[in-house]
């Protein structure tokens, strides 16, 4: 069945990097655009941005732009999410999602990772 | 930036129907869904489309969306129901979420 399964949680100080990994099986990994969200403590979900694993072209929500890198490896079907620069208001779950169509409801959603940034 | 404004809480007695509402700017003429969310899970999509139920949602589950708002409805609610149900549409091809509801079951 489609499966997204992610890497495991993290600590990092901050000012340090993170890349979270998302491991896609179950269908035809270049069909399926990849979403990152993620979700601070006690909070609610944040869209990050988007890939498409089949040519890797990105788009990212402004408030990350500098920071995030979503890169895809056909070879592996895997997407990558690296964020620098961490500071504690970063520490959240983040969490992966596959869709068809970039406009279309994330029905498919990886099993999140939690990052945790702390001197 | 677009923005879905959703209550903090509500509450439903087992049994009753309960509506949670997602408010923007002329919502009604975007695509809305709705995800549940319960604690240390991954968000479930529930309505997909307005008015649309992903296979294996039950029935109970419901959409609407409409002028400036869209409502989730949760018709004989259950215990299994309480969670968070977040709201989401796209501006712009960007996704926007609502600050998320509270449903409690009492």
């Amino acid at each position: 069945q489609v499966q997204l399964v992610q890497s495991g949680a993290e600590v990092k100080k901050p000012g340090a990097s993170v890349k979270v990994s998302c491991k896609a099986s179950g269908y035809t990994f270049t069909s399926y655009y990849i979403h990152w969200v993620r979700q601070a403590p006690g909070q609610g979900l944040e869209w990050m941005g988007i890939i498409d694993p089949s040519g890797g072209s990105t788009t990212y929500v402004q408030k990350f732009q500098g920071r995030v890198t979503m890169t895809s490896d056909t070879s592996t079907s895997t997407v990558y999410m690296e964020l620098s620069s961490l500071r504690s208001a970063d520490t959240a779950v983040y969490y992966c999602s596959s869709t068809k169509d970039p406009n279309q409801s994330f029905d498919i959603w990886g099993q999140g990772t939690m990052v945790t940034v702390s001197s | 930036s677009y923005d879905l404004t959703q209550p903090p809480s509500v509450s439903v007695s087992p049994g009753q129907t309960a509506s949670i509402t997602c408010s923007g700017d002329k919502l009604g003429y975007k695509y809305a869904c709705w995800y549940q969310q319960k604690p240390g899970q991954s968000p479930v999509l529930v309505i997909y489309q307005d008015t649309k139920r992903p296979s294996g949602i039950p029935e109970r589950f419901s959409g609407s969306n409409s002028g400036n708002t869209a409502t989730l409805t949760i018709s004989g609610t259950q215990a299994m129901d309480e969670a968070d149900y977040y709201c989401q549409a796209w501006d712009s091809s960007t996704v926007v979420f609502g600050g998320g509801t509270k449903l409690t079951v009492l």
